[in-house]
């Protein structure tokens, strides 16, 4: 089946420095990722669709400036929280399909736990 | 914009019974697709089973089965023989129909607990 690799799966880091995570397909080609944040005791909510070759969609109230996505190829994207503040922490997971599968679930990465100190 | 909405923050059910997890959704789109994910303590998000809006016939997976009502956006899960491992958040999640990809969209979530 298919697979999603996510990395890391916690990280702890100092408020003001960025941490990057990051997300792969491993057995299948995804031209599209998405990135979502989940509260505790809460629902994932949708916060980019990361598109391979261009730049990222944000959905409202996402500060794409704080949230950098990156695309770069058919297995990867990236998505890097810059100036982490301890509201940052939260937890945040990616998830892909195979290209122009909609009719496919998504396939989840195992999520990273962020905690900013 | 299409919302799903789960009613039962949380819901029980003794270990052998059955529980149904309701889920409502709204959306202009003809064409779409549903699923229910499963949330264990581990946080992983797991695909338990997945309906076609075109297709009339509700999807059966093992022990777990749906009530799609179309005309009613409804869109119901029935675990039957619950088992202690499915004690977890359960997520309905709504996907439009493209050529391209789309992201799901979920509900709030309903945390299932299994009394032993």
């Amino acid at each position: 089946g298919a697979v999603v690799s996510q990395h890391p799966s916690r990280v702890i880091c100092k408020s003001g420095t960025s941490v990057k995570i990051e997300c792969r397909s491993l057995d299948f080609q995804a031209t599209t990722m998405f990135w979502y944040r989940q509260f505790p005791k809460q629902s994932l909510m949708l916060m980019a669709t990361s598109n391979e070759g261009s730049k990222a969609t944000y959905e409202q109230g996402v500060e794409k400036d704080k949230f950098l996505i990156n695309h770069a190829s058919l297995t990867l994207s990236t998505l890097t929280v810059t100036s982490a503040h301890p509201e940052d922490s939260s937890f945040y997971i990616c998830s892909a399909s195979k290209q122009g599968a909609s009719d496919s679930p998504l396939h989840f990465g195992n999520g990273t736990r962020l905690t900013v100190t | 914009a299409q919302t799903v909405t789960q009613s039962q923050p949380e819901m029980s059910v003794q270990e052998a019974e059955t529980v149904t997890l309701s889920c409502t959704y709204d959306t202009s789109e003809s064409d779409y697709y549903l699923f229910w994910y499963k949330q264990p303590p581990s946080r992983q998000m797991i695909l338990v089973i997945r309906q076609e809006a075109y297709k009339q016939q509700n999807a059966t997976e093992n022990r777990f089965s749906v009530n799609f009502q179309k005309a009613a956006k409804s869109f119901s899960l029935k675990i039957s023989d619950s088992q202690l491992g499915d004690a977890a958040m359960y997520f309905c999640a709504y996907r439009r129909a493209y050529s391209g990809n789309t992201p799901l969209v979920f509900g709030k979530g309903t945390r299932l607990s299994v009394i032993a």
